[in-house]
């Protein structure tokens, strides 16, 4: 009964290489984020979907692309990998965008490193 | 600039000790903020605090927003071991356009026996 699941957990790859993640919501939620966490364990937000549109895209360079097939799901791959792109990858959902009903509700992160 | 800034950034204390930790904020048209609990891997959700004065409270931790002064507060009383993890403030964008959530640099607590 998990809520936000993330696949895969881990993800080891060479520099240059494209990977995706994907990202599952069974709340129900109409929203959905992408968020990365870096070395310092600060929390920066990179893109937000409402109902499978793009409402926020936080000058993310664009070889990251992210994709909402519905608005359960919302996949993020990434081109071209680059070292500075390790970091722990969190999905997160909530019902709305605007208090009381902004609570966020986190995937369990996805640890890309580069080599 | 809308910030977030946490005090301390992080604290060691022994169980059974009573912990306070702080988060400022300096965001327009402020409408709500919320507390994250972060142990190994996603943070979990504590409490959303929408109204000046009035504590929220979940057994030993509790929290209370001050709109005048800016602030938040989260204690944890009779800490214990468990409760060690990396504790995050956070306030929602001013534009309520997508949910966005700036976050503070986290304060870590360390617990020990």
């Amino acid at each position: 009964d998990t809520a936000v699941s993330q696949t895969p957990k881990y993800l080891v790859t060479q520099m240059g290489n494209d990977k995706s993640i994907k990202c599952e919501q069974n709340l129900g939620h109409d929203t959905m984020y992408w968020y990365k966490q870096d070395s310092k364990k600060f929390l920066k937000i990179m893109f937000s979907y409402n109902n499978k549109e793009l409402i926020i895209n936080e000058t993310v360079p664009n070889r990251f692309s992210p994709k909402s097939p519905d608005k359960a799901h919302l996949n993020l791959h990434i081109n071209s990998l680059e070292l500075g792109d390790s970091a722990v990858y969190f999905c997160a959902s909530s019902q709305g965008s605007v208090a009381p009903y902004n609570e966020q509700f986190f995937g369990p992160g996805t640890r890309l490193t580069v080599l | 600039e809308d910030k977030v800034v946490q005090s301390p950034l992080s604290l060691v204390v022994h169980e059974g000790d009573t912990v306070t930790l702080n988060c400022s904020y300096e965001v327009t048209n402020f409408r709500s903020l919320l507390w994250y609990k972060q142990e190994k891997k996603a943070p979990t959700f504590l409490f959303m605090l929408t109204s000046s004065g009035i504590e929220k409270k979940s057994g030993r931790l509790s929290s209370i927003l001050d709109k005048k002064e800016l602030f938040s507060i989260l204690n944890i009383t009779a800490t214990q071991t468990g409760d060690s993890a990396v504790y995050l403030c956070a306030v929602p964008w001013p534009y309520n356009q997508g949910g966005k959530l700036i976050f503070g640099q986290g304060t870590e607590l360390s617990v020990k026996p």
